[in-house]
């Protein structure tokens, strides 16, 4: 069994400091990791993957996440927040085998000008 | 490339009803999943077809079926609504289902049962 666990369900920050939203996941497999954002009233678009290549992944708009297997860590992060990055932000693991995918309950980013 | 399209974008019904909601996949993707999100329970995952065939399924009551066509589009049914089954449901295809695959969302349809 797997599962995802998005420690936050809220982050705040100021426009032009940094981004940390956290995830943490168990699964029995060697598992993907994505994660994916919404915004208001649109679909999931996915900002990286860890697919067991490089630890260190980085994704679309400056956003990079680290898989950590001894922490079962797979943390987002950002240098510098941007208004535009406002929505919603789901971690996703998804372990071998057949593809049932597990969605954390997501963490809602604010950023204040 | 086009991308994920779902039709209609929105829908009321009342409760008993059924409803029929359409997702045209990404041209060349075979695997078509389905979620149902409510700010109650998150995001969670219904079905997957892969070339027609359900590959997976997700906890919910037989009221909840699929069907995938030989064009790989696909088709969610939901008999005998409930006012739970509110919700925004979304569409997602890639072209294996590979856990390794990128799943690509649709904008969704959004479903309110009164």
């Amino acid at each position: 069994a797997q599962s995802v666990t998005q420690l936050d369900s809220h982050v705040s920050v100021s426009e032009g400091t940094p981004v940390l939203l956290r995830c943490n996941y168990s699964s029995s497999y060697s598992p993907s990791l994505f994660w994916y954002v919404q915004h208001p009233n649109k679909g999931l678009q996915l900002l990286l993957k860890y697919t067991s290549a490089a630890t260190l992944v980085k994704g679309i708009n400056g956003f990079e996440a680290e898989f950590k297997k001894s922490e079962t860590s797979f943390h987002l992060t950002k240098p510098s927040a941007h208004m535009s990055d406002a929505a919603e932000y789901f971690c996703v693991v998804s372990p071998g085998g057949s593809y049932i995918p597990t969605f954390g309950r997501g963490t809602s980013l604010i950023v204040h000008p | 490339k086009a991308g994920v399209t779902q039709t209609p974008r929105y829908l009321i019904k009342t409760r008993g009803q059924q409803v029929t909601l359409s997702c045209s996949p990404i041209s060349g993707h075979r695997s078509v999943s389905w979620y149902q999100q409510t700010p109650g329970q998150g995001l969670q995952f219904l079905f997957e077809y892969f070339s027609e065939t359900q590959r997976n399924k997700g906890n919910f009551p037989g009221r909840f079926s699929g069907r995938q066509f030989s064009n790989s589009r696909s088709e969610m049914n939901v008999s005998t609504l409930e006012l739970g089954d509110s919700a925004l449901y979304l569409c997602a295809s890639s072209f294996d289902s590979d856990r390794t695959d990128t799943q690509y969302f649709g904008p969704g349809t959004r479903l309110t049962v009164l």
